[in-house]
This record gives C-alpha cells, sequence and structure tokens, in this order.
C-alpha cells in the first residue's frame, strides 16, 4: 500500500507568483484534505475535496483554490502568493470525510 | 466559535512519571476528537479518537462535554513517547472540517 506522497518537498516563489503543489493520495482512499502549517502552530484547514467536489473550507481567501482528479490525486493552487503564505503545507487522505486522516510529508514554501 | 486550545507549548516529565497533556474545544454542535502525533522526523499520524475508546500505547483520553475538554493522559511515561502532540476537533457544518490545537511538544526525561 502506496502511502501520501507530496511534490515538490520545497519549493522557493517571489511574492506575486502563483504556485501549485501536489499530492497523491494513499490507495483506496477517496478523500484529500489540504493545511498550511506555520512555524510553531498547528494545521490550519483550507479545504477538503470528496470525490473531486470541494466537501469543506477553512478560513482562507480565494486565491487559495484546489483541484481533485478521477483518480483522487489532489493540486492545490495559490495565487499572487504575499511574505505570510510561507509555510509547510500538508495533504491528507481518508476514506471519507470523517475517516483516519494519513498525512504526506509536506511541502515547505518560501515566498520571498 | 470552533477552537481548539492546548494550553501548554512545552511540557516535561521524567521516565516512569504520569503525564496529561490538556486539550480544551469549543464548538456547538456533536463534537468528535482526535489526538495526533508527530515523532521525531516521521509525519503528522493519528494516536486516538474518542468513538473509539481505545487505549492507544498505554494512553488514553476521554471526552468530557462538560468541562469540554479532551485531555490525553497516560500512567507512566516513556521515553519514545517524546513528540508534538495535537488535538483535533471535527467539525460538520457545511461540509468537514478539522480544526487542530497549537499542539503540546511532550519531552520525556531519563
Amino acid at each position: 500500500e502506496t502511502g501520501v506522497t507530496q511534490s515538490p518537498t520545497h519549493l522557493i516563489k517571489t511574492r506575486g507568483q502563483q504556485v501549485t503543489l501536489r499530492c497523491s493520495s494513499q490507495s483506496g482512499h477517496n478523500t484529500v484534505s489540504w493545511y498550511q502549517q506555520a512555524l510553531g502552530q498547528g494545521p490550519q484547514f483550507i479545504f477538503q475535496y470528496y470525490r473531486e467536489e470541494e466537501n469543506g473550507r477553512g478560513n482562507f481567501p480565494p486565491r487559495f483554490s484546489g483541484l481533485q482528479f478521477p483518480n483522487y490525486s489532489s493540486e492545490l493552487n495559490v495565487n499572487a502568493l504575499e511574505l505570510d503564505d510561507s509555510a509547510l503545507y500538508l495533504c491528507a487522505s481518508s476514506r471519507g470525510g470523517r475517516n483516519e486522516q494519513y498525512f504526506g510529508p509536506g511541502t515547505r514554501l518560501t515566498v520571498t | 466559535a470552533q477552537r481548539v486550545t492546548q494550553p501548554e507549548k512545552l511540557l516535561s516529565v521524567f521516565k516512569g512519571a504520569p503525564v496529561e497533556l490538556k486539550c480544551n474545544y469549543s464548538y456547538s454542535g456533536s463534537p468528535e476528537l482526535f489526538w495526533y502525533v508527530q515523532y521525531s522526523r516521521q509525519r503528522l499520524q493519528l494516536l486516538l479518537r474518542h468513538i473509539s475508546r481505545e487505549s492507544i500505547k498505554g494512553f488514553t483520553a476521554d471526552l468530557n462535554k462538560g468541562e469540554t475538554s479532551f485531555h490525553l493522559k497516560k500512567p507512566f511515561a516513556q521515553e519514545e513517547d517524546s513528540a508534538m502532540y495535537y488535538c483535533a476537533l471535527l467539525a460538520d457544518t457545511g461540509g468537514f472540517k478539522t480544526i487542530f490545537g497549537a499542539g503540546t511538544r511532550l519531552f520525556v526525561k531519563a
């Protein structure tokens, strides 16, 4: 059974640019959730996708958007990057929205 | 407001001592609570959830709706318990949303 994978591991972007982060869910999982984790804080929920539809959203502006594909992999897109977007972005997959979440290793985004 | 509060950033105990990691929540619905753990250089993973009522690695947590708490307890701490612990609440309001606390770092001294 393959676990949750995320790419890239690290990236550096400039303020105002756009970024796409990718997540492959664990085999058999149909739900993906995305989190932002700033240094010294807990993960903050961005949104969840269930069977290609957004199924819950946290308090993040519309420039944070996502997609889920038929194979249940997912992308997180962030437009007009700001310095405060610098964080670890975590993806987690599950069987349904309320079951145990399996986390990926994260993508470290630095905005300069 | 939906919120999870972990009042201690760091908790340091000696091996063999009891440990309690505090978690309080604020939620108007029926709460579903979890403890997640992150060991050094490992991914965040589920430790336990209140509906399972299990003891995992000697840890237990009881949901107290009156005090809106879900404290994590272990009677005898082990060095391998040293990790970052996050309490989390599943909010089911127009879609699912998991709200994490800021986390407590547990350090078990030999």
